[in-house]
C-alpha cells in the first residue's frame, strides 16, 4: 500500500512566523510534489522534485521554498508566512505518470 | 487561464440515478487523464484514468468518456449510491517532463437517498 505521511496535521501560525510542513513516503518514489487546496481552485501546484537534492517551482512558487534531502522526505517552507497562506496542503509522491499517490494533507491557519 | 476546467461547481443526483461530470482542457499535449475522488478530511485518491489514445475507460461503475477532438471528457457514475458523495477532481498531465498534474477546480457530487 502506497504510504504518504504528512506532518503535522492542523497548524496555527502566526504572520511573519516560520512554518515548515513534512511529507515522507515510504513508496521510493522520485517526484514528490507540494500542492495547495483553496475553494474554487482546485489543487495548484506549489514545489515538486524529481529526487533527493533537486526542487523545481511549480504554478504557485512565491512565498514558499521546498527542500528535498532524501529520496523519502520533502518540505515544504514558509519562511515568512502570511494569511494568504491559510490553505489545506497536500503532498504526493509520483513513480512516473500514472502513479501519483496524495497524503491526508495539512490545514494550515495564519493569524 | 484554467489550463482543466470543471463546469459544475456541484452537482446532486438521487440514488440509482447516473450522474455525469464534465471537464475540458486547453492543452494539446496533455494526454493522461485521471479522475481524483477526495472525501472530507481526506487527501485525493485516484479513482479512474484514461489516455487520449482512448476514447472510453470504464470500471465498474464509473466509466470516462472522452473526445480529442472537442478537448473535453466526461465522467458517468452509473446507479450512484450515498457512498459516491464526494468532490471529483478533472486532472491532466502530459507524457513529459515531470508528470505533473494539473487539475481542475473540482466537482462537490451530493447523491440523495
Amino acid at each position: 500500500e502506497a504510504a504518504v505521511t504528512q506532518s503535522p496535521r492542523n497548524k496555527v501560525a502566526v504572520t511573519g512566523g516560520k512554518v515548515t510542513l513534512s511529507c515522507n513516503q515510504t513508496n521510493n518514489h522520485n517526484n514528490m510534489y507540494w500542492y495547495r487546496q483553496d475553494t474554487g481552485h482546485g489543487l495548484r501546484l506549489i514545489h515538486y522534485s524529481y529526487g533527493a537534492g533537486s526542487t523545481e517551482k511549480g504554478d504557485i512558487p512565491d512565498g514558499y521554498k521546498a527542500s528535498r534531502p532524501s529520496q523519502e522526505n520533502f518540505s515544504l517552507i514558509l519562511e515568512l508566512a502570511t494569511p494568504s497562506q491559510t490553505s489545506v496542503y497536500f503532498c504526493a509522491s509520483g513513480g512516473g505518470q500514472t502513479e501519483v499517490f496524495f497524503g491526508k494533507g495539512t490545514r494550515l491557519t495564519v493569524v | 487561464q484554467q489550463q482543466v476546467r470543471q463546469s459544475s461547481q456541484s452537482l446532486t443526483v438521487w440514488e440509482g440515478e447516473t450522474a455525469i461530470l464534465n471537464c475540458s482542457y486547453e492543452n494539446s499535449a496533455f494526454d493522461y487523464f485521471p479522475w481524483y475522488q477526495q472525501f472530507p478530511g481526506e487527501g485525493p485518491a485516484l479513482l479512474i484514468a484514461i489516455r487520449s489514445v482512448s476514447d472510453k475507460k470504464e470500471d465498474g461503475r464509473f466509466t470516462i468518456f472522452f473526445n480529442k477532438r472537442e478537448k473535453n471528457l466526461s465522467l458517468h457514475i452509473k446507479d450512484s449510491q450515498p457512498g459516491d458523495s464526494a468532490t471529483y477532481f478533472c486532472a491532466a498531465s502530459e507524457a513529459s517532463g515531470s508528470w505533473q498534474l494539473i487539475f481542475g477546480s473540482g466537482t462537490q457530487l451530493t447523491v440523495m437517498p
